[in-house]
């Protein structure tokens, strides 16, 4: 099953704009994690937030978590053509069980050069 | 790079057979997780493997199965394959099974099921 659902599902942008990416999630988190993916490769793992941090940043990212509202954002800044690809928001819901971080459906992320 | 490596790249079988997917997680860890990326989705989790014991597992049928060597490297099995089995197929390493570990990917294995 998958808790996150990440909107808008494309977004395509010029160079040099920033990009927005939301998720929201059904069930309570103990962390949420950012990935991304070019064209169908590994995931690589982006930013973590736990569920009592609100914000974060590293490097050109800013990820945001509204527990009450059960969402996160993630910005880009200053976006690069080499940023174009698919964006996955992941929690881990801390409330055992036997899965593991699941995963949302994804972002595609378009920058034009 | 992850230094989690995945083998092979692409796989072609056909449906009924069975087919053995191998990862080598990357240098200290001890914790590996497959999951299934269908064309266009998320990853699913199918299991987790934890110094060669199952740690967890999704909504994945018995036919799914894996191991975990000594050296923390592992397999998964598919048997009798269906059609709708064919995916990318992700293994990802981490450094323990707590909680808020980040996952280190290789780079997948794409079955196809003709």
């Amino acid at each position: 099953s998958q808790q996150g659902e990440e909107d808008p599902q494309a977004l395509s942008i010029q160079e040099g704009e920033n990009a927005t990416m939301n998720c929201s999630y059904k069930t309570s988190i103990n962390n949420l994690q950012w990935y991304r993916q070019n064209s169908g490769r590994g995931l690589v793992h982006l930013i973590l937030i736990r569920s009592n941090e609100r914000e974060k940043h590293s490097g050109r990212l800013r990820v945001t978590l509204d527990t009450s509202k059960k969402s996160s954002s993630l910005l880009i800044t200053a976006s690069r053509a080499a940023d174009t690809a698919s964006y996955f928001c992941a929690t881990d819901k801390g409330t055992g069980g036997s899965e593991k971080l699941v995963f949302g459906k994804g972002m595609k992320l378009t920058v034009n050069p | 790079e992850t230094g989690v490596t995945q083998s092979p790249t692409h796989l072609i079988k056909t449906r009924g057979q069975q087919v053995t997917l191998r990862c080598s997680s990357q240098s200290g860890h001890n914790t590996v997780s497959w999951y299934q990326q269908a064309l266009g989705q998320g990853p699913q989790f199918i299991f987790q493997y934890y110094r060669e014991e199952e740690n967890g597992r999704g909504n994945f049928p018995p036919r799914f199965s894996g191991l975990q060597f000594p050296n923390y490297s592992s397999e998964l099995n598919v048997n009798a394959l269906e059609l709708d089995d064919s995916a990318l197929y992700l293994c990802a390493s981490s450094s323990s099974v707590l909680r808020g570990e980040k996952l280190f990917f290789g780079s997948g294995t794409q079955l196809s099921v003709l």
